[in-house]
Formats: structure tokens, C-alpha cells, sequence
């Protein structure tokens, strides 16, 4: 059964902490995905990944990195987190052959106040 | 991506069929059709994808018409569970793997007792 597992459900920091959120993934999928979800705004890429120690960005990567030292992790890094970063942060992996369908984590819920 | 079209909303009672329509009157030859639903506060779950035939897995069945223009998702025994909202993807792969998911609003199911 394929596995994507978020570190926390919730999250509440404070405005400018370094913010950490990890996801991994059991089914040694090629490509990660980072998004973010917001009512209204629906579901845009923060950034992926398609191979180890490699990333590209997303629609929305300002105020974020990434990191994927190893094929099943992926974190997203909130260098100072700022209240406009509030939202819910969903992990998802695919494999690198068709039709390529992602597999999504439960979700981070994170509230910066 | 093609556009698709979906009811906002939609009732089954529970233990009938549900039948969740699609319309993606202007899907192109290698565009694949793929259904994710997402429950309440919970990341999007992979439902089932298919090109061109009927397809049938441990959740439900997709049905492709023989024109590609339209789809319907099927629910063969909903549970209250099942109350979602479903969203109908159209996706060519033209760029590869690394190719983010957008949902559109997609379809409430409420499932009632």
C-alpha cells in the first residue's frame, strides 16, 4: 500500500522562525512535490523534485527551500516564517514512468501567528 | 491540460451508486483522465486514471466515452465515507513528470444515510 507520511498534522510557530516540515515517501517514487492549499486559491507548487539532490521551482517559491538528501525525503525549509505562510502544506510523490499519478501525504496545517 | 467540467454538487444515499460526471470536450489524443477526491481537512487521495478504456480498480470504476469527450466516475457502493469533494484531471505529460496537479472546484459528493 503506497505511503506518504507528513511529520506533523499541526504546526503553530511564531513570525520569524525557521520553519522545518518533512515528508516521506515508501514507494521509491523519482519526483517529489511541495504544495501549498488555500481556500480559494486551490492547490499551487512550491517547488519539486525529480532526483536526488534535485530541485526545481514551483509556481510559488519565494519565502521557501527544499532539501532531498535521500530518494524517499523531501523537506520544505521556511527560511523566516511569516503569517502569509499560514496554510495547509501537502507532500506528494509519483514515479518517473506514466501516467505518473501523485500520491499525496495527510497534510501540515500550519499556522504562523 | 484540457478543460473539464463538473456539478458543484451532488447526494447519493448510502450504499447506492454513485455516479460522478466529467466533461472534457477538448481533451487531446494523449491526455490521460485521473480522479482524486479529498476529504475534509485530509490531503487528496488518488482515485484511478485511464486514456482511452473503461477502467476498474478497488475503488471505483471510470468510464470513457468512446469520443474521449466525457467521463463519469463510479462509486458502486458509497459510504459515508465517501463524502468529498471529487475533482476530474486532465493531464498531457508533454512536459515530462515533473508537472504539477491544479484542481479546479471539482464535485461535492454528500453521501447521506
Amino acid at each position: 500500500d503506497v505511503k506518504v507520511t507528513q511529520s506533523s498534522r499541526y504546526l503553530v510557530k511564531r513570525t520569524g522562525e525557521k520553519v522545518f516540515l518533512e515528508c516521506v515517501q515508501d514507494m521509491d517514487h523519482e519526483n517529489m512535490f511541495w504544495y501549498r492549499q488555500d481556500p480559494g486559491l486551490g492547490l499551487r507548487l512550491i517547488y519539486f523534485s525529480y532526483d536526488v539532490k534535485m530541485k526545481e521551482k514551483g509556481d510559488i517559491p519565494e519565502g521557501y527551500s527544499v532539501s532531498r538528501e535521500k530518494k524517499e525525503r523531501f523537506s520544505l525549509i521556511l527560511e523566516s516564517a511569516s503569517t502569509n505562510q499560514t496554510s495547509m502544506y501537502l507532500c506528494a510523490s509519483s514515479s518517473g514512468t506514466l501516467p505518473y499519478e501523485q500520491y499525496f501525504g495527510p497534510g501540515t496545517r500550519l499556522t504562523v501567528t | 491540460d484540457a478543460k473539464t467540467t463538473q456539478p458543484p454538487s451532488m447526494d447519493c444515499a448510502e450504499g447506492r451508486a454513485a455516479n460522478l460526471p466529467c466533461n472534457h470536450s477538448t481533451i487531446s489524443g494523449n491526455e490521460y483522465v485521473y480522479w482524486y477526491r479529498q476529504i475534509h481537512s485530509q490531503g487528496p487521495q488518488y482515485i484511478i486514471h485511464g486514456l482511452k478504456n473503461n477502467e476498474t480498480n478497488e475503488m471505483a470504476s471510470l468510464i470513457i466515452t468512446e469520443d474521449r469527450k466525457s467521463s463519469t466516475l463510479i462509486l458502486p457502493h458509497a459510504t459515508l465515507r465517501d463524502t468529498a469533494v471529487y475533482y476530474c484531471i486532465v493531464r498531457g505529460h508533454s512536459g515530462g513528470s515533473n508537472y504539477k496537479l491544479t484542481f479546479g472546484k471539482g464535485t461535492l459528493l454528500t453521501v447521506n444515510p
